[in-house]
């Protein structure tokens, strides 16, 4: 089943503590790309990858970090979460990101104490 | 900076015919999707436009208006499980960076 998967769905964490959010497409897909969605300000971009090396900046890239080493993975690091980082987080991917649709995972909810 | 406006909310009544507009800053502008989102949900495909034009796929169809920086989602025969956010989203510049308006929720009532 053609799927894009991130771990954990859940997550709760105190300030500081470094993380990762995994995120694993199984279509071949080159580009993937990650947002976060806030009440009364929809999703926004954080960063996105054009294909395997090759990443760009979003919206709101500050205090993350991501990295493509290979074409179906592309984490997402807090390498010290903030509390203003709470939100649900959302990984996507599709054959290129002007030919059509994003096919997205089912979400990351992080809580940041 | 490049804002995608869109109406917060909007309630219609079920077996109507409801239209979410969508407006966008023309320069750079490469496609436009809309997504449906239920709550608690991951966003859904619903269209990508790139060219003026109707496109129709059953009951939605979507529109889209280059010059005037301008595309509507239309949902024909309003069902209860229509209720849900409706996102449009602009690609920019033919690189990777997407931009989402808000998103409208849209309450589909008996």
């Amino acid at each position: 089943e053609a799927q894009v998967t991130q771990n954990p769905r859940y997550l709760i964490t105190v300030t500081g503590k470094k993380l990762t959010v995994t995120c694993s497409q199984n279509m071949n897909h080159e580009y993937m790309s990650w947002y976060r969605q806030d009440p009364g300000l929809g999703l926004r971009q954080i960063y996105y990858s054009m294909n395997v090396e090759v990443t760009d900046k979003g919206d709101v890239p500050e205090g993350y970090k991501v990295s493509r080493k290979e074409k179906r993975n592309f984490p997402l690091i807090l390498e010290s979460p903030s509390p203003n980082q709470t939100s649900l987080y959302f990984c996507a991917s599709s054959s290129g990101p002007d030919v059509g649709e994003l096919f997205f995972g089912e979400g990351s909810r992080l809580t940041v104490l | 900076g490049q804002n995608i406006d869109q109406p917060t909310e909007m309630t219609a009544t079920e077996g109507a015919i409801v239209q979410i507009n969508c407006t966008y800053q023309t320069s750079g502008f490469n496609g436009l999707f809309w997504y449906q989102q239920h709550a608690g949900e991951a966003p859904t495909f619903l269209s990508y436009n790139v060219l003026d034009g109707l496109e129709e796929k059953g009951r939605f169809s979507s529109f889209l208006s280059r010059s005037k920086g301008y595309s509507y989602l239309l949902l024909k025969e309003l069902q209860m499980k229509d209720s849900a956010s409706y996102l449009c989203a602009v690609i920019y510049n033919q690189g990777g960076k997407l931009i989402f308006g808000q998103g409208t929720e849209l309450s589909v009532k008996p």
